[in-house]
C-alpha cells in the first residue's frame, strides 16, 4: 500500500520568517495529495490540495509545490503568524471511488515564535 | 447545515466493554470513514464506505466493526474494547477527494 513520509516532525520559525514542510510518497498511481492543518484539541481542516496534473498551486501565504518524477510534495507558508502554529498534516490518494482513501503522513508540529 | 457530527465526545471504558461511535453527516457524502489518531502517528485509517451497504477495511481494521445502513450515518462499533484502543477517532466524509472531518471522539479504555 501507499507509504507517506514527512520531515521535519518539529518545525520552529519566527514570525515572518518562511516554512516548509516536504512529503514523499511512495505509490506512483497516486493522484491527489491534500494539506491538512490542525489546531490543538481540533479536528484536521484541508488547507490546500494539489493533483498530479499540476506542478503547484497558491493561496494567499500558501502554496503546494508536487514533483511526480521524484514522488514528493511540499508544503510553503510566507510570512508566517503565529496563528499558523499547529500540527499540519500530508496526504496522498488515488482518487476515485474506493481509492478516495487517504494515507497521510505522521505531520509536522509547527510553531511560530513571535 | 452541521457538516459532519460525531458523538460521544468522550469516553471512558473498561477493558471489556462494547460501545457505538456514532458519526452522520448532513451533505449527501457517498464516501465515509474512520480514523484514528495517536501521538506521533498521524492519522491511520480503521474503515471506510463508498456508499450505502458497501465498507471496507483500512489500515488497522482489528478489533473494530462498522455498517452503512443509510448514506447520512456511519457508526463504528468496538466490540470487546482494549487499552491498545484508547485514542481520538475522527470520522470524516467526502464527495470527490475532499475530505471533511467531524469533530472527534476522545477514547480512554482502562
Amino acid at each position: 500500500g501507499e507509504n507517506v513520509e514527512q520531515h521535519p516532525s518539529t518545525l520552529s520559525v519566527q514570525e515572518g520568517d518562511s516554512a516548509v514542510i516536504k512529503c514523499t510518497y511512495s505509490d506512483s498511481a497516486s493522484n491527489y495529495f491534500p494539506w491538512y492543518k490542525q489546531e490543538l484539541g481540533k479536528r484536521p481542516q484541508l488547507i490546500i490540495d494539489i493533483r498530479s496534473n499540476v506542478g503547484e498551486k497558491k493561496d494567499q501565504r500558501i502554496a503546494v509545490t508536487l514533483n511526480k518524477t521524484a514522488k514528493h510534495f511540499s508544503l510553503h507558508i510566507t510570512e508566517t503568524q503565529p496563528e499558523d502554529s499547529a500540527v499540519y498534516f500530508c496526504a496522498a490518494s488515488k482518487g476515485g471511488g474506493s481509492n478516495y482513501k487517504l494515507t497521510f503522513g505522521k505531520g509536522t508540529l509547527l510553531t511560530v515564535n513571535p | 447545515n452541521a457538516g459532519v457530527t460525531q458523538t460521544p465526545k468522550f469516553q471512558v471504558l473498561k477493558t471489556g466493554q462494547s460501545m457505538t461511535l456514532q458519526c452522520a453527516q448532513d451533505m449527501n457524502h457517498e464516501y465515509m470513514s474512520w480514523y484514528r489518531q495517536d501521538p506521533g502517528m498521524g492519522l491511520r485509517l480503521i474503515h471506510y464506505s463508498v456508499g450505502a451497504g458497501i465498507t471496507d477495511q483500512g489500515e488497522v481494521p482489528n478489533g473494530y466493526n462498522v455498517s452503512r445502513s443509510t448514506t447520512e450515518d456511519f457508526p463504528l462499533r468496538l466490540l470487546s474494547a482494549a487499552p491498545s484502543q484508547t485514542s481520538v477517532y475522527f470520522c470524516a466524509s467526502s464527495y470527490l477527494d475532499e475530505q471533511y472531518f467531524g469533530p472527534g471522539t476522545r477514547l480512554t479504555v482502562t
